[in-house]
C-alpha cells in the first residue's frame, strides 16, 4: 500500500516569513494530493490540492508543487500570519482507493 | 461547498455502554464515507471505509464487532462503539467523498468521545 511521509513534524516561523512542508509518497499510482489544515479540536479543512497531471498550483499565499518523478509534493505558505498556525496534513489518493495521510506538521507563526 | 455534518460533537458515556455517531452529507450523495480516529497531536488513522449498501471494509487491527459501521443511505453513515472502554476515548472523524467534485473529500466536525 501507499506510504506517506511528512516533514517537519513541527515548524516555527516569524510572521511574514515563508513556511514549507514536504511530503513524499511511495506508490506511483497515487494521482491526487490534497493538503488539509486542522485547528485544535476542529475538522480538517481542505486548503489546496493538486492532481498528478499538474506540477504546481497556487491560491493567493498558498502554493503546492508536485514532482511525480521523485514522488514528493510540498506546501508553500508565503507571508505567514498568526492565523496560519495549525496542524497541516498532506494526503495521497489513488482513484477508487482511500486517502493516505501524512503524520502532520504543527505550524506556529510567531507574531 | 460540500458539507458533512457529524453528530454528536461531544459525548461522555459509561464503560460498557454503546455510543452511536452519525455522519451525514448534507448537500451531496456520498457513496463512500470514511471513519477515522485521531489521538492528540497525531494524524488521522483510518478505521474503515463505508460503502452505501454494502459491508464496511475495516483496516487491519480494527475490531469490526466493536466498531459497527452502517451506511444505509447515500447521505448517512453511522459508527457505533459497542461496550465502550476508557481506551476507546478519542476523537472520531468521518469524511465523505463527493464524486462530483473530483476526488474531493470533506470532513465532519468530529466527535470527542470520553468513556468514564
Amino acid at each position: 500500500g501507499e506510504n506517506v511521509e511528512q516533514h517537519p513534524s513541527t515548524l516555527s516561523v516569524q510572521e511574514g516569513d515563508s513556511a514549507v512542508i514536504k511530503c513524499t509518497y511511495s506508490d506511483s499510482a497515487s494521482n491526487y494530493f490534497p493538503w488539509y489544515k486542522q485547528e485544535l479540536g476542529k475538522r480538517p479543512q481542505l486548503i489546496i490540492d493538486i492532481r498528478s497531471n499538474v506540477g504546481e498550483k497556487k491560491d493567493q499565499r498558498i502554493a503546492v508543487t508536485l514532482n511525480k518523478t521523485a514522488k514528493h509534493f510540498s506546501l508553500h505558505i508565503t507571508e505567514t500570519q498568526p492565523e496560519d498556525s495549525a496542524v497541516y496534513f498532506c494526503a495521497a489518493w489513488q482513484t477508487g482507493n482511500q486517502f493516505y495521510f501524512g503524520t502532520g506538521t504543527s505550524l506556529t507563526v510567531i507574531p | 461547498g460540500a458539507v458533512v455534518s457529524q453528530h454528536p460533537s461531544r459525548v461522555i458515556c459509561k464503560s460498557g455502554t454503546s455510543v452511536k455517531i452519525e455522519c451525514r452529507s448534507l448537500d451531496f450523495q456520498a457513496t463512500t464515507m470514511f471513519w477515522y480516529r485521531q489521538f492528540p497531536k497525531k494524524s488521522l488513522m483510518l478505521m474503515a471505509t463505508s460503502n452505501e449498501g454494502s459491508k464496511a471494509t475495516y483496516e487491519q487491527g480494527v475490531e469490526k464487532d466493536k466498531f459497527l459501521i452502517n451506511h444505509a443511505s447515500l447521505t448517512l453513515s453511522t459508527l457505533t462503539v459497542t461496550s465502550a472502554h476508557p481506551e476507546d476515548s478519542s476523537f472520531y472523524i468521518c469524511s465523505a467523498r463527493d464524486r462530483t467534485i473530483g476526488q474531493g473529500t470533506f470532513f465532519g466536525q468530529g466527535t470527542r468521545l470520553t468513556v468514564v
